[in-house]
Order: structure tokens, then sequence, then C-alpha cells
């Protein structure tokens, strides 16, 4: 069975630090990897596609990696603010186009 | 990239009724998905809408229950029928755009079933 973990489940953080956000999946033979971000009662906004191809992605204070052979994304966050906090959700597609999706990590940045 | 949008945004609907919830989007695309998020939960997908072809659900959820229509390519409605308060829940709809390879949502319907 296809399934996506991700841990920790919520974090709290003070403003400031650089943060390490980790996604497993049980299937290693992914076409990509998209990493969201969700405000509460509010739709997903996409921050980084991985392509199954591709190590990492980069799009300003967000790196993310992936490493296919051990079925792992982390999502590195860095210098977190206040306006980060928010929960992340990994997904991942396979060859049928569907996404399946992880638990989530709830994350809140105090100043 | 694409942008989407949902009507309604939130509804409270009495047990019983049926909701019809709509999908826009500002370009044409071939694959349409519509996604559930139960309370304090991840999405789960409900059912994969292409243009001219009937809906293709996921295991648990039936056309009886959660019909679709997709009449174009930019379009597509979620219809929630008989409702009881456990479909409460964030109806999201989204789509491939991006040269296939990239899924955006739309902001979702608030839905509470009383």
């Amino acid at each position: 069975k296809q399934e996506v973990t991700q841990i920790p489940a919520a974090l709290s953080v003070p403003e400031g630090e650089n943060l390490v956000l980790n996604c497993s999946f049980t299937d290693s033979a992914i076409y990509n990897l998209q990493w969201f971000r969700q405000d509460p009662g509010k739709g997903l906004t996409s921050l980084l596609l991985i392509q199954s191809s591709q190590r990492e992605q980069t799009s300003g204070r967000l790196n993310a990696s992936l490493d296919k052979s051990s079925g792992r994304s982390t999502l590195y966050i860095a210098a977190s603010q206040p306006g980060d906090s928010a929960t992340y959700l990994c997904a991942v597609q396979y060859n049928t186009d569907k996404l399946i999706f992880g638990t989530g990590t709830r994350l809140q940045v105090f100043p | 990239s694409a942008v989407i949008s949902q009507k309604p945004s939130r509804d409270i609907c009495q047990r019983g009724t049926s909701l019809t919830i709509q999908c826009q989007v500002d370009s044409q695309v071939t694959m349409m998905f519509w996604y559930r998020q139960q309370p304090g939960q991840s999405l789960t997908l409900i059912a994969t809408a292409n243009q001219g072809s009937e809906a293709t659900y996921e295991s648990g959820f039936v056309i009886d229950k959660f019909p679709i229509s997709r009449p174009n390519l930019t379009f597509s409605t979620l219809t929630v029928s008989n409702m009881s308060p456990e479909d409460s829940s964030i109806y999201l709809c989204s789509v491939l755009a991006g040269g296939g390879y990239e899924q955006y949502f739309g902001p979702g319907t608030r839905l509470t079933v009383t």
C-alpha cells in the first residue's frame, strides 16, 4: 500500500530558527513529490515540486530535497518567521496522476 | 500555473439535502480532481474527472453519493447528496498544470451539515 508519513506532526519554534520537516513514502517508484502549505480553513498553496529525476528544489528560504532510494524528502525552512505558521503537506504522485497526501506538519513560529 | 475558483466558499446544510460545488479554472485542463479534507485530517481523493468521460472514483466513494459533472475543459461540479453530519468537510478541486506535473488547488468549500 502506498502511504506517506510526515514527522513531526506539530512543531512550535521561536522566530529565526532553521527548520527541517520530514516526509517519508513507502513506494519509491514516484513520479514526483510536491510540498504544499495550508493556512487554517483555506486551500493549498504549492511551494515546491521535485520531479523523480531531481535531488532538490529551492525557492527563497525554502529548500526541498528528495532521496527516492530511501523513500524520503525533507523541507528546509531557513530563518523562520511568524508568517510561516501553517500546516505543511507533502504529496507524492505516482503514474496514476493522483496525489497521495501525508499527514501534515502543523508549524507555529512565535515572535 | 492555474487559477482556480470554487463556489460556494462555505455553506451550512441540513441533513438529507444535497449541495453542488462548482469549480472554475482560468485555463483549459484535461484532468480535474476532487478531494475531501475531514476535520483535522489530510486530503483524500474522491474522484478524477476528465472531460468527455465518466469520473473515476476512489475506493470508498460512489457516484450516487458524489455525482460529478465535467461539461468542458474549464469547469466541473461535485454534488454531495443526501448529506449527513459525517460529510462535514472541506471539499477541494485541483488541476494538473505546468506541463502536467504540478497540481494546483482551489480555495476549498467548507461544508457543515447539521
